[in-house]
């Protein structure tokens, strides 16, 4: 499959910090998103980039598809404790009729301190 | 409520006895895909489904089975399960195979 590169792996914030997230890889996507996974749950989208260069936000979150198709970032403004979590990017790719076609980074887990 | 569910949500087995994880979704979705999810490693597809009857492999297929022979329902079989199996499950399904995932609460799996 393809290969992801999330960065960091974790992080740990106080409580009311800016956090910020990224995503690369050496393939171009057609579509970024962004998910969070809560402890013992599964993941969640947060955020969904359909266009190189877009800026979506979503509350204290914003994300950014890369102009060059291949990064997109995800910010958290005023970090609070129920941030906490495992954040994964995901990108889309176009391919063949029946081929798979989405492909999640490792992830990082981000820890606020209150 | 739209919903994926899995069950179990934990097992503990051991070495060749077969599972099977179940997986339904209440949400008319076209699309299902079964993932594991491992320390350091994030979700790896398993097995995708775009419809009933349609099947294919993901990135990590080798020793799972799966079957889609109604839309709601895509079950994960483990037919000789092994110890580097154990692992967390998740199910999820999309309108088509383009849209967005919902994701079950998944299934931690242990094999001893």
């Amino acid at each position: 499959g393809q290969q992801l590169n999330q960065s960091p792996q974790s992080m740990f914030i106080q409580e009311g910090e800016d956090v910020s997230m990224n995503c690369t890889s050496s393939s171009i996507f057609n579509t970024w998103l962004w998910y969070k996974q809560d402890p013992g749950e599964g993941p969640v989208l947060l955020i969904a980039l359909y266009k190189a260069g877009e800026l979506t936000s979503n509350g204290r979150l914003t994300a950014q598809f890369g102009i060059t198709r291949k990064d997109s970032f995800l910010n958290i403004s005023a970090s609070i404790p129920s941030d906490v979590g495992i954040y994964f990017c995901a990108g889309r790719i176009t391919v063949r009729t029946g081929a798979n076609n989405l492909f999640f980074g490792t992830g990082t887990r981000l820890t606020v301190i209150p | 409520e739209a919903q994926v569910t899995q069950n179990p949500r934990y097992l503990i087995t051991v070495t060749g006895k077969k599972l099977t994880v179940t997986c339904s979704q209440n949400m008319n979705h076209e699309y299902m895909s079964w993932y594991r999810q491992d320390p350091g490693l994030g979700l790896r597809q398993i097995y995708y489904s775009m419809n009933v009857e349609v099947t294919d492999k993901g990135d990590v297929p080798e020793g799972y089975k799966v079957s889609r022979k109604e839309k709601r329902n895509f079950p994960l079989i483990l037919e000789s399960p092994s110890p580097n199996q154990t692992s967390l499950y998740f199910c999820a399904s999309s309108l088509y195979r383009a849209g967005e995932l919902f994701f079950g609460e998944g299934s931690r799996l242990t094999v001893l």
